[in-house]
């Protein structure tokens, strides 16, 4: 099992821009989380989904939107990339045990 | 709602020395507790867990312990080595499939 992959590994975006996060699990887990982590500081959930079709809102959900339309793929997406949104961006997925496997993470720098 | 403190937010200590993270929470009906450990350029992972009806777990030169009437739970490295060295967090539940995590530690371990 690769486990969670995630792309890209690093991206720069210009103000205004859009871009995927994209977010694949092989673990065939129900839930999913899209986490943010700010220099020195914990992790932030930004969206979960608790199965194909259902998402909902974490702490910090503005300026991003989630899709579920597989089990395997959870994307996330910036529609206006701000200077804010620079972090680093983790998905992770769980299944029936408490224990969330999360992806090598995406680094987005915006400018 | 939950909230979790993690203290120290940096700790160095001396390669064969013990290292110990504590982490407070408020919600008593909390009951799993997990502690995941994030090297340089990776996304977290499960290092241990502890659930509420026990008050320490070990695992190798690893223990957590539980003080439920106090809200806090810690993290105990023992011996630590160079490859200890990075940043760990604590969680506790929100819900019965969100986690809430701390702000993190940074531990080095000096050769």
């Amino acid at each position: 099992n690769a486990g969670v992959t995630q792309t890209p590994k690093f991206r720069i975006l210009k103000i205004g821009q859009s871009m995927t996060l994209q977010c694949t699990q092989d673990m065939n887990h129900n839930y999913m989380y899209w986490y943010r982590q700010d220099p020195g500081m914990g992790l932030k959930l930004i969206y979960y989904s608790v199965g194909a079709g259902i998402t909902d809102k974490g702490e910090v959900p503005n300026g991003y939107n989630v899709s579920r339309s597989t089990t395997e793929d959870f994307p996330l997406r910036l529609e206006l990339a701000a200077p804010s949104q620079t972090s680093v961006y983790f998905c992770a997925s769980r299944g029936t045990e408490e224990t969330q496997y999360f992806g090598p993470g995406t680094r987005l720098l915006v400018l | 709602g939950e909230n979790v403190e993690q203290h120290p937010s940096t700790l160095s200590v001396q390669e064969g020395d013990s290292a110990v993270i504590k982490c407070t929470y408020s919600d008593s009906a909390s009951n799993y507790f997990p502690w995941y450990k994030q090297e340089l350029g990776k996304g977290p992972q499960l290092i241990i867990d502890i659930r509420s009806n026990v008050g320490e777990k070990k695992d190798q030169r690893i223990a957590v312990t539980l003080n439920k009437t106090a809200k806090h739970f810690s993290l105990h490295i023992t011996e630590t080595q160079p490859e200890d060295s990075a940043v760990y967090f604590c969680a506790a539940p929100v819900s019965s499939y969100k986690l809430i995590f701390g702000s993190g530690t940074r531990l080095l371990v000096r050769p």
